[in-house]
């Protein structure tokens, strides 16, 4: 079965300061794997994609994210947080043309 | 370039009523799915749509059914409404399967 795990309900860091979003995902075949932000009352804005090659990828908004195959990983990182940062972001996996499978999310506040 | 669409933005409905909703594709794009967000939940996949058929299902009842146009728009449409239909319906499109770009929603709430 497919599925995404994200451990962190809720994460606070300070301005400035590093960021790891964990992603841990479940899927039969290669998987294509996402990360999208939503501000409260808002659409999904994707931010950075893997579908194969290079396992770090880059994003928008500085982000980036390593793909772990041998620990079903999908971490999103950013070395400096900005207060706008805040945001719910989600983690999905899916394949060429099929649906996507999201995590509950993590809330990020971040502290000035 | 034009995002993706929807309508209303919000809606009411009372319990056993009927609603459509509407999405517009990303310029270029073929392929809508939507999905269902209940309150602090991640998005639920409901049905993908391609060529004008549905070519996707997830685990939504029968109540829930849609239509994709020639202009790759498409509805949803909910019948006998639900207290638990309650959501953020979200259309996302795509150009033959590369990733999915989501429209702002259409905020559902049923009485």
């Amino acid at each position: 079965a497919q599925s995404v795990t994200q451990p962190d309900i809720h994460i606070t860091v300070s301005e400035g300061a590093s960021l790891e979003l964990r992603c841990n995902y479940s899927y039969g075949a290669t998987p294509y794997l996402f990360w999208y932000v939503q501000s409260p009352g808002q659409g999904l804005q994707l931010l950075l994609k893997y579908f194969s090659g290079d396992t770090l990828v880059q994003g928008i908004k500085g982000f980036e994210a390593e793909f772990k195959r041998s620990q079903s990983s999908f971490n999103l990182r950013k070395p400096s947080v900005l207060w706008s940062d805040a945001a719910e972001y989600f983690c999905a996996v899916g394949g060429y043309g099929n649906k996507l499978v999201f995590g509950a999310g993590t809330i990020l506040r971040v502290k000035s | 370039d034009a995002g993706v669409t929807q309508s209303p933005t919000h809606l009411i409905k009372t319990r056993g009523q009927q609603v459509t909703l509407r999405c517009s594709p990303k310029s270029g794009h073929d392929t809508v799915s939507w999905y269902q967000q209940a309150l602090g939940q991640g998005p639920q996949f409901i049905f993908q749509y391609y060529e004008e058929e549905e070519r996707q299902r997830g685990n939504f009842p029968d109540r829930f059914s849609g239509h994709q146009y020639p202009n790759y728009s498409s509805e949803l449409n909910v019948n006998a409404l639900l207290l638990g239909d309650s959501a953020l319906y979200l259309c996302a499109s795509s150009r033959s399967g590369f990733e999915q770009y989501f429209g702002p929603g259409t905020r559902l709430t049923v009485t």
